[in-house]
């Protein structure tokens, strides 16, 4: 595609569920980032992978958050068990290489936790 | 750590004027890269303006253009001639030149251009 699709678009998930979101970057980026965007706030860095190495998870709140992207191409990011502090938008960038200077986001993902 | 802080949360401008919107940083760093990002409704995260730190030269993307003051970390964004397709949420961003592209958001301005 064109750009960055992350779906689903809307997720509501019941308090201890687990859900699984999903990145299709722009294709042959090497970089890809999730950030945590809460309500009213600026969007907070998550994980960074090259390719389908993992080389930062610094910003993942907890062991319930889970990112892989096997193939170095779609990213899933899983939270298992979730809670209601785990309500945000979930948006996945890309770039095309290590240094590159621009980002592309996708429209991220809004999860509710009820 | 780096820090980005935009001390404006709302602004608003009447449309074909010119606003300014703030945004300090702070960094051990010398070499940097700043930008602007837009945010309307929908979500989508556009790129709207950069600037390297090692430029003095301030960035002018058509409309919007910045004030760099790197001795002072300062980093503000003028938009002129205010279009409606300019109400957004706006984030400053900071990235530091090292491996890879982690970018730190400030808390972002809600910008209202009223017709």
């Amino acid at each position: 595609g064109a750009g960055v699709s992350q779906s689903p678009r809307y997720k509501v998930a019941k308090r201890g569920q687990d859900v699984a979101l999903r990145c299709d970057p722009i294709s042959g980026h090497v970089s890809l980032f999730w950030y945590q965007q809460a309500l009213g706030q600026g969007p907070e860095f998550l994980t960074y992978f090259q390719n389908e190495a993992q080389l930062d998870k610094s910003g993942l709140p907890s062991d319930r958050f889970f990112a892989e992207r096997p193939e170095g191409s779609v990213s899933t990011l899983k939270i298992q068990r979730t809670q209601q502090e785990d309500s945000a938008v979930y948006l996945c960038a890309s770039s095309l290489f290590r240094g590159g200077t621009e980002a592309f986001f996708g429209q991220g993902t809004r999860l509710t936790v009820v | 750590a780096q820090t980005v802080t935009q001390s404006q949360p709302e602004m608003s401008v009447q449309e074909a004027e010119t606003v300014t919107l703030s945004c300090t940083y702070d960094t051990s760093e010398n070499n940097y890269y700043l930008f602007w990002y837009k945010q309307p409704p929908s979500r989508q995260m556009i790129l709207v303006i950069r600037q390297e730190a090692y430029k003095q030269q301030n960035a002018t993307e058509n409309r919007f253009s910045v004030n760099f003051q790197k001795a002072a970390k300062s980093f503000s964004l003028k938009i002129s001639d205010s279009q409606l397709g300019d109400t957004a949420m706006y984030f400053c961003a900071f990235r530091e030149q090292t491996s890879y592209d982690k970018v730190i958001f400030g808390p972002g301005t809600s910008l209202s251009v009223i017709p």
